[in-house]
């Protein structure tokens, strides 16, 4: 069984544009949650979507969105980008919403110039 | 709300040589505990976790961590380290009480295994 995929893998951008960073769960996990991963720190929690509702949100700004569709994949949005939003952003799926155990992608490396 | 501090930010260590990474946590309600590793260009893997129960984890591949509850503390350690143990170490703690499973991770130990 394929892993968390997530797409790009690699992806820069200019300060002010806006990103879509897509991942895909394990086949039959229905949980999604968003990290994200300065460099040189632990990663961040950013969001949780179960079932397609938004079930958790971290401390992050309301230029951060996300969504999950019909298939559990979910998608991860950043508006006016910041160099601070520099960082690679990690998804990580589990089967159910209070699962303990989450499986995490390879994550995409964001680079904002 | 929960944090993790890692003090060790990078440990080396020789090859068979024993290591203890060590994480503490704070915490006002009862957490679950975790430890992940992430290999260069790849996502994290989790590697061991305490729930409930006996306070001593094991992971298949010789690493184990202790939950110490009064010094709030969760290290992880291993008697001989191999070169593939070369990797960034993350603890991270999860509210008992939230239902949810967001994790709140330490900022890692870069673990350096020399020949």
């Amino acid at each position: 069984d394929a892993g968390v995929t997530q797409s790009p893998t690699h992806l820069i951008k200019t300060r002010g544009q806006q990103v879509t960073l897509r991942c895909s769960p394990i086949s039959g996990h229905k949980s999604v949650s968003w990290y994200q991963q300065v460099l040189g720190q632990g990663p961040q929690f950013i969001f949780q979507y179960y079932e397609k509702e938004e079930r958790g949100r971290g401390n992050f700004p309301d230029r951060f969105s996300a969504r999950q569709f019909p298939n559990y994949s979910s998608e991860l949005n950043v508006n006016a980008l910041l160099l601070g939003d520099s960082a690679l952003y990690l998804c990580a799926s589990s089967s159910l919403l209070g699962n303990l155990e989450q499986y995490f992608g390879p994550g995409t490396r964001l680079t904002v110039t | 709300a929960q944090s993790v501090t890692q003090l060790d930010s990078q440990v080396p260590v020789f090859e068979e040589a024993p290591v203890e990474l060590r994480c503490n946590y704070s915490s006002s309600v009862s957490v679950y505990l975790f430890w992940y590793v992430q290999y260069p260009n790849q996502g994290l893997q989790l590697l061991l976790k305490y729930l409930s129960g006996s306070t001593l984890v094991e992971s298949i591949n010789g690493f184990e961590a202790e939950f110490n509850k009064s010094q709030t503390s969760f290290h992880l350690r291993k008697p001989s380290v191999h070169i593939s143990d070369t990797a960034e170490y993350f603890c991270a703690v999860s509210s008992v009480s939230t239902g949810a499973n967001n994790l709140f991770f330490g900022t890692g130990t870069r673990l350096t295994v020399i020949p």
